[in-house]
């Protein structure tokens, strides 16, 4: 089935670094979102990109999506340690009703 | 305050039994879903119910059972016939079907078969 691959697994910075999260899927999608899940808690909402967007911002992030190269990015700029969470996309395929996973990065910002 | 509440947040099985984990929901929303989370893994989807009194199987629904009786409850019952339940089990909602609609998620329930 279809599923985003995010892309380091694991990714280590300081804090004030920016950090780049990268996502591809392999079918045409309506939606990419992204999740961000702080270490055995449930996933929370952060931002939402339709197909015909090609970048968002909200506050810190900014998401890019090219989907030529079936491709999106997460920019979370000056990290904080907080930020420190497993971060995940979520594809919407068109016609489909699921919302699928990917396996997610996993950020941790040293203070 | 609005939100998803899912119970137990720890829970032991024993081998051979079967064991309901609760999943509560005061957002109204009509899609409710359970997924699967192995450790430093993604969310696999478990079932699904975009209605009351329906739902339907996702990727990995054997040795699982669930019910919709009610529009806020979707309880999931594993069954003896997992035989790899151990695993974070979290349940969600959305407003209608998933595409292009937030998910919201409760804090997640682990099981430990022992």
């Amino acid at each position: 089935s279809q599923q985003g691959e995010e892309d380091p697994q694991a990714l280590s910075i300081q804090e004030g670094e920016n950090a780049t999260m990268n996502c591809s899927y392999k079918t045409s999608i309506n939606n990419l979102q992204w999740y961000r899940q702080n270490s055995g808690r449930g996933l929370v909402h952060l931002i939402l990109i339709r197909s015909n967007e090609r970048e968002k911002h909200s506050g810190r992030l900014r998401v890019t999506l090219d989907t030529s190269k079936k491709s999106s990015s997460l920019l979370i700029t000056a990290s904080r340690a907080a930020d420190t969470a497993s971060y995940f996309c979520a594809t919407d395929n068109t016609g489909g009703f699921k919302t699928i996973f990917g396996a997610g990065t996993r950020l941790f910002v040293k203070a | 305050d609005g939100g998803i509440t899912q119970s137990p947040k720890y829970l032991f099985r024993k081998e051979g039994q079967n064991v309901t984990l609760s999943c509560e929901q005061n957002l109204n929303h009509d899609a409710m879903y359970w997924y699967r989370q192995d450790p430093g893994q993604g969310l696999r989807l478990i079932y699904y119910s975009q209605i009351v009194n329906d739902f339907q199987k996702g990727d990995i629904a054997e040795g699982y059972s669930v019910s919709r009786e009610k529009k806020e409850s979707f309880p999931l019952t594993v069954t003896s016939a997992q035989k790899n339940p151990t695993a974070f089990y979290l349940c969600a909602s959305s407003s209608q079907g998933s595409p292009g609609n937030t998910i919201y998620f409760g804090e997640g329930s682990w099981l430990t078969v022992v």
